[in-house]
């Protein structure tokens, strides 16, 4: 497709399960970025994936959260033993970033409701 | 530490009205600074982008200005609309590793009542 994608649109899980949300950027895009948005509430910063550096996790709110980004294009964040606070919009962003070309592209965002 | 401050957090405005948000920003070396608007259930879409070289920009009703020595931003919304109501989020781009990384603020909450 010609934007990025997010899947599920919508999650509901109990608490303690596993979750993983995918995130498939535009092709081409060397940076991807993990946001979370809780109800009412502004952006919060999860992890940044640039090329095949290593990435910038400093976001991550807990051990529980972990990503990864296989062959510099699909990235999928897994949410471990999930609790009520990761109740959530998780947004995907992808960025091709050259020197001259900075616009971010957002995802539709995964709705995580965790019961 | 790079960081990108919007104030304020939410705001609330009556139809017809102008606004102005703010963002402040300790993000060096500084490349450009853009401001996304995100509808409700929405992914935030570019507005307006600013250099470093430019003072004021406009889109319509969207007036941005850049001041780069106090690193300051500001959106202006002239005669709002109830369609505004949306958050704004300032994103500020530093260079750094030879790529152009992206700081964003935790965005300002606009809601226009009629």
């Amino acid at each position: 497709g010609a934007g990025v994608s997010q899947s599920p649109s919508n999650k509901v899980t109990e608490k303690g399960k596993d979750v993983e949300l995918r995130c498939d950027p535009i092709s081409g895009h060397t940076a991807l970025y993990w946001y979370r948005q809780s109800l009412g509430q502004g952006l919060e910063f999860l992890i940044y994936f640039q090329g095949n550096s290593a990435p910038d996790k400093s976001g991550l709110p807990s051990d529980r959260f972990s990503a990864e980004r296989t062959g510099g294009s699909v990235s999928t964040l897994t949410i471990q033993r999930t609790q009520q606070e990761d109740s959530a919009v998780y947004l995907c962003a992808s960025s091709l970033q050259s020197l001259t070309n900075t616009e971010a592209f957002f995802g539709q965002g995964t709705r995580l409701t965790v019961v | 530490k790079n960081q990108v401050e919007q104030s304020p957090q939410s705001l609330i405005i009556l139809e017809g009205k102008n606004c102005t948000l703010q963002c402040n920003y300790t993000v060096s070396p500084f490349s450009n600074l853009r401001w996304y608007k995100q509808d409700t259930g929405r992914g935030p879409v570019s507005l307006t982008i600013m250099t470093f070289s430019e003072n004021t920009k406009s889109n319509g009703r969207y007036t941005a200005t850049l001041d780069a020595d106090t690193k300051q931003s500001s959106l202006h919304i002239t005669a709002s609309q109830l369609s505004d109501s949306a958050s704004y989020i300032c994103v500020v781009s530093s260079l750094s590793g030879g790529y152009n990384k992206l700081i964003f603020g935790a965005g300002t909450r606009l809601a226009v009542h009629p």
